[in-house]
């Protein structure tokens, strides 16, 4: 079954530190996509990144960057240099294995705060 | 500028009585989702939509209904029936551009939900 984990249910930083959150994830595709989103306080669901499964390659952009690695069937997400906008709950999500729909199934989400 | 719109922001609602969520997006997607999401939890689906005029169940769909008569709506209705409704409702579209593979889902601002 497919399944997201998101073990750590809520992180609290200093500014300016770097901080990972961390996803795992279950599945018996052998072609998947995994998502990040960013939920603000507002609510609103910001899309961060698609990777698909056969792309490996690690991401970065600006402060943020994904570390995607098959062997551990993991999908962390760093963020460096924290900055107060930062804090906001983190969402990693897995393509379902129906993925005609574009369905996918979310973590539940880490908690991230950044203490000026 | 193109997005998805869901209103009200807020809504009350007394037990007993059905109510209808808008849901509105103007980036052209074929494809519509409606999510809940409780308190410190991820995002569930209720239902979605990948054409007009079809609409399937997703995970908890008992006590809600849509209607998508239009590419551009997708409104639902929490029926007296949902035994638990007051929540965060979600609204999100993805283009459906691939013939495989899981498209990214867009975000509307949401609707709280109160069940007085």
């Amino acid at each position: 079954a497919q399944k997201v984990t998101q073990a750590q249910t809520e992180i609290s930083v200093v500014e300016k530190e770097d901080v990972t959150l961390d996803c795992v994830y279950e599945t018996r595709d052998t072609t998947y996509y995994l998502f990040w989103y960013k939920q603000p306080p507002s609510g609103e669901l910001v899309f961060l990144i698609r990777r698909n499964s056969f792309d490996e390659q690690n991401e970065i952009s600006g402060r943020y960057s994904w570390n995607f690695q098959k062997s551990t069937s993991s999908f962390n997400f760093t963020i460096t240099a924290s900055q107060v906008v930062d804090s906001a709950v983190y969402f990693c999500a897995l393509s379902e294995h129906d993925s005609s729909a574009s369905k996918i199934i979310f973590g539940s989400g880490t908690r991230l705060s950044i203490r000026p | 500028d193109g997005g998805i719109t869901q209103s009200p922001k807020y809504l009350f609602r007394k037990e007993g009585q059905n109510v209808t969520l808008s849901c509105e997006q103007n980036l052209n997607h074929d494809a519509m989702y409606w999510y809940r999401q409780d308190p410190g939890q991820g995002l569930r689906l209720i239902y979605y939509s990948q054409i007009v005029n079809d609409f399937q169940k997703g995970d908890i769909a008992e006590g809600y209904s849509v209607s998508r008569e239009k590419k551009e709506s997708f409104p639902l209705t929490v029926t007296s029936a949902q035994k638990n409704p007051t929540a965060f409702y979600l609204c999100a579209s993805s283009p459906r551009t691939r013939t495989s593979g899981t498209d990214t889902q867009y975000f509307g601002p949401g609707t709280r939900l109160t069940v007085l």
